[in-house]
């Protein structure tokens, strides 16, 4: 089975860097996702790694190493609008495509001025 | 385009009630999943439709809960007997074939009295 651990809550100051990190331990493994959710509100995908490496997009970066069982999502220049939970997700082996995935329990941010 | 809907937004039920929620997926959306998400928990996973089929179940709690896909499009996602303990937003996402992003709905929040 797929057993995901990431912190439970995270606090970080506008304008600065903050590294939420993600660990798994799976049987197999056919990629790593990292959601958005503000609260009361749905999940929005922000990135899906399958190979080693770091990935970015604008002021988010996502990295992955499969061999330690190890994700990373990192924020720069912090904005208020990004006080949200991080929901880091794993996709288990037989399923093409990442068609199925099992979530973490989330990240809390918070962001303060 | 439209996005993921989902009908009611709310529902308040008493104990041992049956519930019925409704999920309309993206045209053109072939895979269908249902969620749970317990307040300030990560998102549980329920079922998984590729089309009208139905391939993993295992994240059903009980045989209290069901669904059904038919059309390829509308899904319904039936709990029986409700219990306190079902109290959650249920979550739809489709995601179109080909592809891994997982879009979704804004969830039907269902409270057990």
């Amino acid at each position: 089975g797929q057993n995901i651990d990431q912190p439970t809550e995270m606090t970080a100051t506008e304008g600065a860097i903050v590294q939420i990190n993600c660990t798994y331990q799976t049987s197999g493994f056919n990629g790593l996702f990292w959601y958005q959710q503000h609260a009361g509100e749905a999940p929005t995908f922000l990135s899906y790694n399958v190979l080693d490496g770091l990935e970015e997009k604008g002021r988010f970066s996502s990295f992955l190493s499969r061999s330690k069982g190890y994700s990373y999502l990192l924020l720069k220049e912090l904005q208020m609008k990004d006080s949200a939970s991080y929901l880091c997700a794993v996709s288990p082996p037989g399923y093409s495509s990442a068609s199925k995935i099992i979530f973490g329990s989330g990240t809390r941010l918070s962001i303060r001025p | 385009g439209a996005g993921v809907s989902q009908s009611p937004s709310n529902k308040v039920t008493e104990k041992g009630k049956d519930v019925e929620l409704r999920c309309d997926p993206i045209s053109g959306h072939t895979a269908l999943y249902w969620y749970r998400q317990r307040l300030g928990q990560g998102l549980e996973f329920l079922i998984y439709f590729q089309g009208n089929s139905a391939p993993d179940k295992s994240g059903l709690p009980s045989d209290r809960f069901s669904a059904e896909r038919t059309g390829e499009s509308v899904s319904t996602l039936t709990i029986q007997r409700t219990q306190q303990e079902d109290s959650a937003v249920y979550l739809c996402a489709s995601r179109r074939d080909g592809t891994y992003e997982q879009y979704f709905g804004p969830g039907t929040r269902l409270t057990v009295t």
